[in-house]
């Protein structure tokens, strides 16, 4: 049973880029949730996919973006970036919906650097 | 959304030390998680613990619905437990997991 992988490791880029940041979940998972941590907080929920939709969003702009795939894997999309959005940007998938599972496996995240 | 506080936001422990970190919660929840993240920045699933009380190895947690209100033990701590401990949870819409701004813990020899 393979873990949850993101790719890449690490990023950079420039204020006005987009950047799109990957994730394969966990064999048999059907959902995968893209959680954005800044330095020193909790990471914050920015949407989920279930079944190759969006079922949930948290509070970000709609130039957050994603798509989830018919293998369950995972894209999440930034336009325009800005100062702000150098965080780690950490993907989870699950069985069922992320609130309601009991458990939840994260990838080791990508971490984002906007210059 | 739910309001997660967790206390203290940083603690500095002698190897072999026991500790309790607390997370309160604002309103009714069916799904309590506790993570660990290394310094790497993996998160662990340590426990799912929407009420009652579990233990595994020198971790225990106990969650009071009630009260609104989870307690993470640590016994006899090694320095591989140093990281950031967070306690999340879930609300009935089920969309995402609310996490705390963690507690901070360092583990000296």
């Amino acid at each position: 049973e393979t873990g949850v992988t993101q790719s890449p490791t690490h990023l950079i880029k420039t204020r006005g880029q987009q950047v799109t940041l990957r994730c394969s979940s966990q064999s048999g998972h059907n959902t995968v949730s893209w959680y954005q941590q800044a330095l020193g907080q909790g990471p914050q929920f920015i949407f989920q996919y279930y079944r190759e939709e969006e079922n949930g969003r948290g509070n970000f702009p709609p130039r957050f973006s994603g798509l989830q795939f018919p293998n369950y894997s995972s894209e999440l999309n930034v336009n325009a970036l800005e100062l702000d959005d150098s965080a780690l940007y950490l993907c989870a998938s699950s069985w069922g919906l992320a609130g309601l599972t009991d458990t939840q496996y994260f990838g080791p995240g990508t971490r984002l650097t906007v210059l | 959304g739910i309001q997660v506080e967790q206390s203290p936001p940083d603690l500095i422990l002698q190897e072999g030390a026991n500790s309790t970190l607390r997370c309160n919660f604002s309103d009714s929840v069916n799904n309590l998680q506790w993570f660990h993240q290394n310094p790497w920045g993996q998160l662990i699933n340590l426990f799912y613990i929407p009420s009652g009380t579990k233990q595994n190895g020198r971790l225990s947690a106990t969650t009071v619905a009630t009260e609104r209100y989870s307690l993470l033990y640590i016994s006899s701590s090694q320095t591989t437990d140093s990281g950031v401990y967070f306690c999340a949870v879930g609300s009935n819409s089920g969309y995402a997991l609310n996490f705390g701004k963690g507690t901070s813990l360092l583990v000296t020899p």
